[in-house]
């Protein structure tokens, strides 16, 4: 299948900085591409669509100033976390369709102090 | 809109032995995808199986086989001989319309 990647697999910042996460497609060309998070023991919620070119589209409740989404190319999306404070710490998955189904990053742990 | 209802948050089962994951879903678009995602302790997402809407014949990979009873709006996985390595957390899901929604999920526990 589709293989999806992301990178860093875990971060840990201070209160108040950002953090960049990228999402790539790797064997395939993704013009969709979705941000979810997953606090422990819970499920995935969908954070954001992002499509490429365009802006992003954001889930009821998610700051677009705060997750910002950047989807310049085919195989590349974004996800930066501005400001970042304690309870933005999560598991943070995001994912790709290649033939209607979706393929899914191997996530990132994101830990604020 | 489309929601999903796992309401088993924990099951298990022993070793060798046939275990069923119950899921429900209800959604208004008449053209959906359901699946099973599995998510082992490395939390990476791994497709079970998958079911378009319009196949009545239920679908099957080895060991893994559903239940679909599109009236009932009912998605049961059967994990039939199984496996330590089928300890996770299951998560059932319904896609349409570019939306993946996921239900609460099934933590699994393969007793030896």
């Amino acid at each position: 299948g589709a293989v999806v990647s992301q990178h860093p697999s875990r971060v840990i910042c201070k209160s108040g900085t950002s953090v960049k996460i990228e999402c790539r497609s790797l064997d395939f060309q993704a013009t969709t591409m979705f941000w979810y998070r997953q606090f422990p023991k819970q499920s995935l919620m969908l954070m954001a669509t992002s499509n490429e070119g365009s802006k992003a589209t954001y889930e009821q409740g998610v700051e677009k100033d705060k997750f910002l989404i950047n989807h310049a190319s085919l195989t590349l999306s974004t996800l930066t976390v501005t400001s970042a404070h304690p309870e933005d710490s999560s598991f943070y998955i995001c994912s790709a369709i290649s033939s209607n189904e979706q393929f899914f990053g191997p996530g990132t742990r994101l830990t604020v102090l | 809109a489309q929601t999903v209802t796992q309401s088993q948050p924990e099951m298990s089962v022993q070793e060798a032995e046939t275990v069923t994951l119950s899921c429900t879903y209800d959604t208004s678009e008449s053209d959906y995808y359901l699946f099973w995602y599995k998510q082992p302790p490395s939390r990476q997402m791994i497709l079970v199986i998958r079911q378009e809407a319009y196949k009545q014949q239920n679908a099957t990979e080895n060991r893994f086989s559903v239940n679909f009873q599109k009236a009932a709006k009912s998605f049961s996985l059967k994990i039939s001989d199984s496996q330590l390595g089928d300890a996770a957390m299951y998560f059932c899901a319904s896609y349409s319309g570019s939306r993946l929604t996921f239900g609460e999920g099934t933590q699994l526990t393969v007793n030896p």
